[in-house]
């Protein structure tokens, strides 16, 4: 079993549309919670960071972290066709430390 | 300009010859990782060092090796004893917040 599992997709929306993005874990240990995006042939781009659990909020984007379910999300609201990108999420036990990304999930929005 | 700079964005080598691939980073910050992406496999780390001639193996260290002899750099270099070269170089750093900051990538083609 993977460290962290993320649906692949792709998934297609049309512009305007809320977009959910999941990511479940293994490991109660993870403390530390990642979204990023990334653009084809270019590197990651950090768009979210989350210590523990809660939800935190970013202009269009929110993260969600619940711990007792193993469980992240990562919302985007008034999709843009700018969006359409690959969304890795990640995360890590503590500082320093190694981190443990999902496959990434390809996201299309539709003008 | 704080950031992380890769070099060069695309490489192209014979099968045989070993070949170094920079990572500069002027963030100040103590972690380095190099990581790998294939397409359909997310990223796979390679080695992590989190101090000064200091560095760990991560999951696919075989036929790479790295040197980490100054805070600011941290050079992979792949040998010809690694099987399947060709593919997408990332390097990373992080802070004591554990976020993680990715380069541009450098495309390697080995033929």
């Amino acid at each position: 079993q993977k460290e962290v599992e993320q649906d692949p997709g792709p998934l297609s929306v049309p512009e305007g549309a809320i977009v959910s993005l999941n990511c479940t874990y293994s490991n109660s240990a993870f403390q530390y919670f990642m979204w990023y995006r990334q653009y084809s042939r270019k590197g990651p781009e950090l768009l979210m960071y989350t210590y523990s659990s809660g939800n935190k909020e970013d202009g269009r984007f929110t993260a969600q972290v619940d711990k007792s379910s193993k469980y992240i999300s990562l919302f985007i609201r008034d999709s843009q066709p700018s969006d359409s990108a690959t969304y890795l999420c990640a995360m890590s036990f503590n500082t320093g430390n190694q981190f443990y990304f999902g496959t990434g999930t390809s996201l299309t929005v539709i003008p | 300009d704080g950031g992380i700079t890769q070099s060069p964005k695309y490489l192209f080598r014979k099968e045989g010859q070993n070949v170094t691939l920079s990572c500069e980073q002027n963030l100040n910050h103590d972690a380095m990782y190099w990581y790998r992406q294939d397409p359909g496999q997310g990223l796979r780390l390679i080695y992590y060092s989190q101090i000064v001639n200091d560095f760990q193996k991560g999951d696919i260290a075989e036929g790479y090796s790295v040197s980490r002899e100054k805070k600011e750099s941290f050079p992979l270099t792949v040998t010809s004893a690694q099987k399947n070269p060709t593919a997408f170089y990332l390097c990373a750093s992080a802070d004591a917040t554990t976020e993680q900051y990715f380069g541009p990538g450098t495309r390697l083609t080995v033929t």
